[in-house]
């Protein structure tokens, strides 16, 4: 079974602190998403990567930023979270042009 | 641009009854899949079912089956013999040939025992 999983299920953060969302697959997909998903607005994307060191932004990639050093890893960074950063983040990985694969997700709180 | 619409933010069934889950989406492509998804409460979100939209067939896994009208842009999901198990938050997605998916807005589905 593909694995996706994602460094912390809950995380509480500062306005203004710098945030690492850490996602890791293992199945070896090209492939990698962040989505943010907020009641009401359903799951949007953030970013996407198709391979190591490349990335592509997604419909709401404002406030954020990506890294993909090593192909089963793909990371989020809130360069200074702020209080509307306050949602679940879902991180998926997929082989064209088959279904995502979805990690559990983490459900940032910017205080 | 892509969209895809899910007009029924909360749906609810009697257990063992049968219940069917609206969306259309928007798209100029010809060829692209369509997904619904199941998000179980605090638990991971995973594919229910997919369909190609250059097959005419509705696709079928188990309970779980589509009315897919590639014309009016239509791709219901039904379910039958609903369980407890089914509760969940549902969303359905498009896909054109290329990386990005589309999610809709989700639907919330509540099973009465």
């Amino acid at each position: 079974d593909v694995k996706v999983t994602q460094s912390s299920r809950y995380l509480v953060k500062r306005t203004g602190e710098k945030v690492f969302l850490e996602c890791v697959q293992d199945m070896d997909h090209e492939n990698m998403f962040w989505y943010r998903q907020d009641p009401g607005l359903g799951l949007r994307l953030i970013y996407f990567s198709y391979d190591v060191k490349m990335k592509e932004k997604g419909d709401i990639p404002e406030g954020y930023s990506v890294s993909r050093e090593k192909k089963e890893r793909f990371s989020l960074i809130l360069e200074s979270a702020s209080t509307n950063q306050t949602s679940m983040y879902l991180c998926a990985s997929s082989r064209l042009p088959h279904r995502q694969f979805f990690g559990p997700g983490t459900r940032l709180t910017v205080l | 641009a892509q969209t895809v619409t899910q007009s029924q933010p909360e749906m609810s069934v009697q257990e063992a009854e049968t219940v069917t889950l609206s969306c259309t989406y928007d798209t100029s492509e010809s060829d692209y899949y369509l997904f619904w998804y199941k998000q179980p409460p605090s638990r991971q979100m995973i594919l229910v079912i997919r369909q190609e939209a250059y097959k005419q067939q509705n696709a079928t896994e188990n309970r779980f089956s589509v009315n897919f009208q590639k014309a009016a842009k239509s791709f219901s999901l039904k379910i039958s013999d609903s369980q407890l198990g089914d509760a969940a938050m549902y969303f359905c997605a498009q896909q054109p040939m290329g990386n990005q998916f589309y999610f809709g807005t989700g639907t919330s589905l509540t099973v009465i025992p």
